[in-house]
């Protein structure tokens, strides 16, 4: 079935540096969305992308599509101590895939001030 | 580790009918589950925290009386839809926290269409 590896696991990082998240799928995604969890929190939307090698930006995160819309990353700049959590990905399949929503295992993002 | 798992993955009822849907973590306890609604191509939707030997808390705007959660042990909690109607088709997810809030593990979802 369809797989979705969400690397790295763990992520530390010192206030000010930058902070990448990847996904990759198994299969062709149809879209692809990203979830923030502070901790003790529920997943929080993000963005979702649909297009192939779509690129969104908010603020200091930005978003992408890979063009074979099998991977995406998550890039936050400067990071800050409100960026702490948890990131998720998740992804809809493509055709006969396309009903079932599977999720990253997430990377925890820790910021030392 | 940290397997969550959904049963069904996909049903299909008539309206009038109840459906429900199973979430269980296989290698873990879990005192709290979520379960979550997704319509198509759209976020995730919070239905209701589900704690295991408690009654859920429910988000507001979510029907209680339609949809009934229990959490009867640390591996189990079930979503049933009660008199299912076409506007309860969606793709319903779980996900059980390992310990603390600190991880969440989601479930590969359970898609419900209602004729």
């Amino acid at each position: 079935g369809q797989q979705v590896m969400q690397i790295p696991q763990y992520q530390h990082v010192q206030e000010g540096e930058d902070f990448t998240t990847y996904c990759n799928s198994s299969t062709t995604l149809s879209n692809i969305q990203w979830y923030k969890q502070r901790p003790g929190g529920h997943p929080v939307f993000l963005i979702q992308l649909v297009k192939s090698g779509e690129v969104k930006k908010q603020k200091r995160l930005t978003f992408q599509f890979g063009e074979a819309k099998k991977n995406s990353s998550l890039h936050i700049t400067a990071t800050q101590t409100t960026d702490v959590g948890t990131y998720f990905c998740a992804g809809f399949g493509s055709g006969a895939g396309s009903y079932q929503l599977t999720f990253g295992k997430g990377t925890k993002l820790s910021v030392i001030p | 580790g940290a397997v969550v798992s959904q049963h069904p993955s996909w049903v299909i009822c008539k309206s009038g009918t109840s459906v429900k849907i199973e979430c269980r973590s296989l290698d873990f306890q879990a005192t709290t589950m979520f379960w979550y609604r997704q319509f198509p191509k759209q976020s995730l939707m919070l239905m209701a925290t589900s704690n295991e030997g408690s009654k859920a808390t429910y988000e507001q705007g979510v029907e209680k009386d339609k949809f009934l959660i229990n959490h009867a042990s640390l591996t189990l909690s079930t979503l049933t839809v009660t008199s299912a109607h076409p506007e309860d088709s969606s793709f319903y997810i779980c996900s059980a926290d390992a310990g603390q809030g600190t991880e969440q593990y989601f479930g590969p979802g359970t898609r419900l269409t209602v004729t």
